[in-house]
């Protein structure tokens, strides 16, 4: 069993639609990663979790650390959000481990 | 900031030839990790740096593998002999403990 586990692994969805992705794993960790990465293939740091819940711009994450899951959300969805989200946490002695990634398509 | 700057951003070179892969991170950032990116296998942990001091090796793929820290502003990794099954995009990131920030990756093309 994989330490991070994403759901769901492909995701199409309508512009203007909510979205959530979810993320579950089975290690302690010290904090939580959201990235994105586009087709041009760069990797770019949404959030860094360890409680609570963060909010930019129409993204926002959650953690619940008791049950090892966190959640990204996309509100208001446009075709530009199309890319593959991982998460990756961050095991005591900072090394990151990821999930498999999520790919999202936003349709116009 | 620059941020975490990774050259080349592309390479190709014939299989046994020796390749050699640089990072510069965050002046400031005391962790320095090293990861690769398969279609087959997603991202993966190659090493990390603490200090300029190697923490973990464990997912070098084999001794044709080796990465250096020399100081707090340069690292490497090298392949040597390079073989088809290293093709793959390698991003460097680096991290102050708050956050991880990555480089925009050297894609590795062996043939």
């Amino acid at each position: 069993k994989n330490e991070v586990e994403q759901s769901p692994q492909n995701l199409t969805a309508q512009e203007g639609e909510f979205i959530t992705i979810n993320c579950s794993y089975s290690v302690g960790i010290s904090a939580l990663h959201w990235l994105q990465q586009h087709p041009g293939g760069g990797i770019v740091s949404l959030f860094m979790l360890s409680s609570g819940k963060k909010k930019h711009g129409r993204l926002i994450a959650t953690i619940n650390i008791q049950e090892k899951h966190s959640s990204l959300h996309i509100t208001a969805s446009h075709p530009r959000d199309s890319a593959v989200y991982i998460c990756a946490v961050m095991e005591y002695g900072n090394k990151l481990v990821f999930g498999a990634g999520t790919i999202l398509r936003v349709k116009s | 900031d620059a941020g975490v700057i990774q050259s080349p951003r592309h390479e190709v070179t014939e299989m046994g030839q020796e390749v050699t892969l640089r990072c510069k991170p965050i002046s400031g950032h005391d962790y320095l990790f090293w990861y690769r990116q398969t279609m087959m296998r997603g991202l993966e942990l190659l090493i990390y740096f603490n200090n300029n001091v190697p923490i973990d090796d464990s997912g070098m793929p084999e001794d044709r593998f080796s990465a250096k820290m020399p100081n707090a502003s340069f690292s490497t990794l090298k392949i040597q002999p390079s073989e088809p099954r290293d093709s793959a995009v390698y991003f460097c990131a680096s991290s102050d403990r708050a956050e991880a920030f990555f480089g925009q990756g050297t894609r590795l093309t062996v043939v």
